[in-house]
C-alpha cells in the first residue's frame, strides 16, 4: 500500500522567508502523481502544486515550487517570500495510476509578521 | 470556487440515524470521490465512482454506502451514526486531466 508520511506537524516562517516542508512516500509504482494541498482555515482544500512522476522537471507555480527525488521517494514543498495568506494546512498527497489517492497527516504552516 | 458543489454544508443529527450527503461534479468530469476528515487529521480516503460504476474503495465503512447517478452526481448515505462519524466530509471530481477538485465540504456533527 502507498503511504504518505509528512514529518512535520507545524513549522513557522517569518514574513517574507522562504520555508520548506517535507513528505515522503512509500511506493512500488512507477507511475503516479503527487500533490500539494493547502487548507486554510475555512477548510476549503486547494491545489498548491503537481507533479508528474515521468517528469524529472520541478513544478513551479509563482512562489511555490517542490524538489521530487524520486529514487528517494522525497516531495518538499518549498514556498519563497511567504505571506501571511500562506499560514494554512498543507497536505501532501500521492494518486497512483487507479486514481486512488492517499494524504499525509499535513503540516500546519504559521506566518509570523 | 472549485466547480463542485456539496450539500448540505452543515448537517446535525443523532446517534443511530441516517444522513445522505450530495455532490456535483464538475462539469465534464466523470469520477467523483469522497473523502472523510476528522478533526485536524489528514484525509481519508472512502470511494471513487467513474461514470456510474464503483472504481475504487478505500476505508469506508460497512455502515456507508455510496452511488453515482446517471446525471453524475453523487451520494454519500452514512447510517447508524455513531459520534465518532462527526468530521468533514469532502467530495472531490476529476477529468481527463486526473487533478482532483474539491468540493466545501460538509460538516456532519452527531449528537
Amino acid at each position: 500500500a502507498q503511504t504518505v508520511t509528512q514529518s512535520q506537524p507545524e513549522m513557522s516562517v517569518q514574513e517574507a522567508e522562504t520555508v520548506t516542508l517535507s513528505c515522503t512516500y512509500d511506493t512500488s509504482e512507477s507511475d503516479y502523481y503527487l500533490f500539494w494541498y493547502k487548507q486554510p482555515p475555512s477548510r476549503q482544500m486547494i491545489l498548491v502544486i503537481r507533479q508528474e512522476a515521468y517528469k524529472q522537471q520541478n513544478a513551479t507555480e509563482n512562489r511555490f515550487s517542490v524538489n521530487f527525488q524520486k529514487a528517494a521517494k522525497s516531495f518538499s514543498l518549498k514556498i519563497s517570500d511567504s505571506q501571511l495568506g500562506d499560514a494554512a494546512m498543507y497536505f501532501c498527497a500521492y494518486r497512483s495510476a487507479t486514481r486512488d489517492m492517499r494524504f499525509g497527516a499535513g503540516t500546519r504552516l504559521t506566518v509570523k509578521p | 470556487d472549485s466547480g463542485v458543489t456539496q450539500t448540505p454544508k452543515h448537517l446535525i443529527t443523532a446517534t443511530g440515524q441516517r444522513v445522505t450527503l450530495r455532490c456535483s461534479p464538475r462539469s465534464g468530469d466523470l469520477s467523483v470521490y469522497w473523502y472523510q476528515q476528522s478533526l485536524d487529521q489528514g484525509l481519508q480516503f472512502l470511494i471513487q465512482y467513474y461514470n456510474g460504476e464503483e472504481r475504487a474503495k478505500g476505508n469506508i465503512l460497512e455502515r456507508f454506502s455510496a452511488q453515482q447517478f446517471p446525471d453524475l452526481h453523487s451520494e454519500l448515505n452514512l447510517s447508524s451514526l455513531e459520534l465518532g462519524d462527526s468530521a468533514l466530509y469532502f467530495c472531490a471530481s476529476s477529468g481527463r486531466d486526473n487533478e482532483q477538485f474539491f468540493g466545501p465540504g460538509t460538516r456532519l456533527t452527531v449528537l
